[in-house]
């Protein structure tokens, strides 16, 4: 079966440091990979998308995608208190319109 | 621009009873519509997903039924409602990103 995990959290830093969100995926296969913010009572918003490996940046958020090692990272920098949210990880495998999503980390940046 | 609308925004329901949700995109054609799930705590749980009017791929036989019956229209329903269908039932549009409607918080007693 298809899995993305993602460590549950909470993944607590302090104002202005950088956060690290990590998710890995089952199958080999997949080509597109997402990240979603949820803020508590609210639908998924898309904050990054990634197609090739490397890293891609966008204000402070860079996805960093390695699909040797079947993982794609999140990176915020100089997180502020209203990053706190859950992230979830999607991957869509290819040949599908389906997206697998992980569980979500949940993040707090503490003022 | 695109948008997409879901309602009611909440809605409590008794055991048994029938139920439908309905989600509309505006501003783009021939979008992959898809329904999802999330219990408390809990990830995202794909239920159907459509990538034309009156296709509809289902991925959680159980009690729940969809349909599209035009372009931008995406329903939800049940005949009878049980207590584990108690959730947040998110629709989604999009080709290669997805994007999420304000959902749709059920509570069935």
């Amino acid at each position: 079966q298809k899995e993305v995990e993602q460590n549950s959290g909470p993944l607590s830093v302090p104002e202005g440091a950088i956060a690290s969100l990590n998710c890995t995926y089952s199958d080999r296969g997949s080509q597109s990979f997402f990240w979603y913010r949820q803020y508590s009572g609210k639908s998924p918003e898309l904050i990054m998308f990634i197609y090739s490996n490397g890293d891609k940046e966008d204000g402070r958020f860079t996805a960093q995608l390695n699909k040797a090692s079947q993982y794609v990272s999140l990176l915020i920098r100089d997180s502020q208190p209203s990053d706190s949210a859950t992230y979830l990880c999607a991957v869509c495998p290819s040949g599908t319109y389906k997206y697998i999503f992980g569980t979500g980390t949940r993040l707090k940046v503490l003022a | 621009s695109q948008t997409i609308h879901q309602w009611p925004a909440t809605l409590v329901q008794p055991v048994g009873s029938p139920l439908s949700l309905e989600c509309t995109v505006e501003g783009t054609s021939n979008p992959n519509l898809y329904w999802y799930r999330q219990a408390a705590g809990r990830g995202l749980q794909l239920l159907f997903y459509s990538v034309g009017i009156g296709q509809i791929s289902s991925e959680v036989p159980q009690n729940l039924s969809a349909s599209r019956p035009q372009d931008r229209q995406f329903i939800l329903s049940s005949k009878k409602l049980l207590l584990s269908d108690s959730g947040f039932y998110l629709c989604a549009w999009g080709w290669d990103e997805q994007f999420f409607g304000p959902g749709t918080r059920l509570t069935v007693l």
